[in-house]
């Protein structure tokens, strides 16, 4: 069965430093990998997927996440993070079979401080 | 193109009463799936209906239940609340087509569900 673990339940970070949100995920089979993102009082909004093709996958926010097969981990990295970018993250993994079951992991609040 | 959206936001309903949560996916969208967050398990998959199937199914109990109408649109019934169906009710829409799940989930802004 799949599974996905979010190692940090929480991560408080300076403005402007560099950040790693991490991820790892457990699946007998292909899978496609997902990180979200939450604001408060709102739903998730996608950040950024693996799909195929090339490990490190980018959003339009700076935001990248790479996809280590070998370590199963997905981890969400910023160079330079802002305020703005306070909110919790989700984790996600769905397994290449007919219809969606996509599996979350607990959460990561990123907290910016000025 | 107008979001998901769900109805209502917000909920309050005791203990052994039941409720209806509406969701409109994306127009173009097929496939709608439920999920239910809290703070202790997180989200959870519910199900998940596609052309007025459902296509996968979490591991809730049958008091929680889905249909989805010829126009996509889709409700999730709870019946005989508990304390611990209190959560945010999160509905997601995609296209749905092909065996692969490569297309993108949207989320709604969810409905928050009170029981008391």
């Amino acid at each position: 069965a799949q599974s996905v673990t979010q190692l940090d339940s929480q991560v408080p970070v300076f403005e402007e430093a560099p950040v790693e949100l991490r991820c790892n995920y457990s699946s007998s089979v292909s899978v496609y990998l997902f990180w979200y993102v939450q604001y408060p009082n709102q739903g998730l909004q996608l950040l950024l997927k693996y799909l195929s093709g090339s490990t490190l996958v980018e959003s339009i926010n700076g935001f990248e996440a790479e996809f280590n097969k070998s370590q199963t981990s997905f981890h969400l990295r910023k160079p330079s993070v802002h305020i703005s970018d306070t909110a919790e993250y989700f984790c996600a993994v769905s397994e290449g079979t007919g219809g969606f079951k996509t599996i979350f992991g607990a959460g990561t609040r990123l907290f910016v401080k000025a | 193109k107008a979001g998901v959206t769900q109805t209502p936001r917000y909920l309050i309903k005791t203990r052994g009463q039941q409720v209806t949560l509406s969701c409109s996916p994306i127009s173009g969208h097929r496939s709608v799936s439920w999920y239910q967050q809290t703070p202790g398990q997180g989200l959870q998959f519910l199900f998940e209906y596609f052309s007025e199937t459902q296509r996968n199914k979490g591991n809730f109990p049958g008091r929680f239940s889905g249909r989805q109408f010829s126009n996509s649109r889709s409700e999730m019934n709870v019946s005989t609340l508990e304390l611990g169906d209190s959560a945010l009710y999160l509905c997601a829409s995609s296209l749905g087509v092909g065996r692969k799940r490569t297309d993108t989930q949207y989320f709604g802004p969810g409905t928050r569900l009170t029981v008391l």
